[in-house]
């Protein structure tokens, strides 16, 4: 198995670019999420999903559209890049139940900078 | 605001000294877990603990709950060199949403 794979790694965007950063696993698991690292902090939340056709907002969404038409594949979307998304960025799954989440697996990350 | 709060922000150990770190956190959850990032990679889950449960082993780690204080903690006991990352609890706050705190960054000293 793969695991969670991302592409790309790396990405450098002009401000008003748009892009989209791939994620997909190969696990099978119903949830998956998209969370941005700035430097020295921790994760926060931009997206989430908990199944094919059915997506939400976590913490700082805005200037981030997601879609899920697989189980698969969950890819981020950045529909006007600005300076302020310079981050790297983190695609995560797992299992999930009701109620319960379950081990995350992450990505390797993509490194997004945008001048 | 992030749901959970690591504390120390950092921490310095010699090789063989145990490690300990927290983390606070504002509302009700179903299970807490802890993550190691090492520089530059993708998080890696170390151990879950759920809201019933107030302690958990795995290899030299061992993770406390306190759900009256909101609190959880981290020890990594016989640290070693290659333990030298960051450290994040993340908590679900009881929704579809699992949040991470700030992180705790461990140097191990050789």
């Amino acid at each position: 198995n793969a695991g969670v794979t991302q592409t790309p790694k790396f990405q450098v965007l002009k401000t008003g670019q748009s892009m989209t950063l791939q994620c997909a696993q190969d696990m099978n698991h119903e949830y998956m999420s998209w969370y941005r690292q700035d430097p020295g902090m921790g994760l926060r939340l931009i997206h989430y999903s908990v199944g094919a056709g059915i997506t939400d907002q976590g913490e700082v969404p805005n200037g981030y559209n997601v879609s899920r038409s697989t189980t698969e594949d969950f890819p981020l979307r950045l529909l006007s890049a600005a300076p302020s998304q310079t981050s790297v960025y983190f695609c995560a799954s797992s299992y999930r139940t009701p109620s319960v989440f379950y081990e995350q697996y992450f990505g390797p990350g993509t490194r997004l900078t945008v001048t | 605001s992030q749901q959970g709060e690591e504390d120390p922000q950092a921490l310095s150990i010699q090789e063989g000294e145990n490690a300990t770190m927290n983390c606070s956190y504002k509302t009700s959850i179903n299970n807490l877990q802890w993550y190691r990032q090492n520089s530059g990679r993708g998080l890696v889950h170390l151990i879950l603990i759920r809201s019933n449960e107030r302690e958990k082993h795995s290899g030299r780690l061992r993770v406390t709950l306190d759900t009256s204080k909101k609190s959880s903690s981290l020890l990594i006991t016989a640290s070693r060199a290659a333990d030298t990352a960051s450290y994040f609890c993340a908590t679900d706050a009881g929704t579809d949403k699992l949040i991470f705190g700030t992180g705790t960054r461990l140097q191990v000293f050789p």
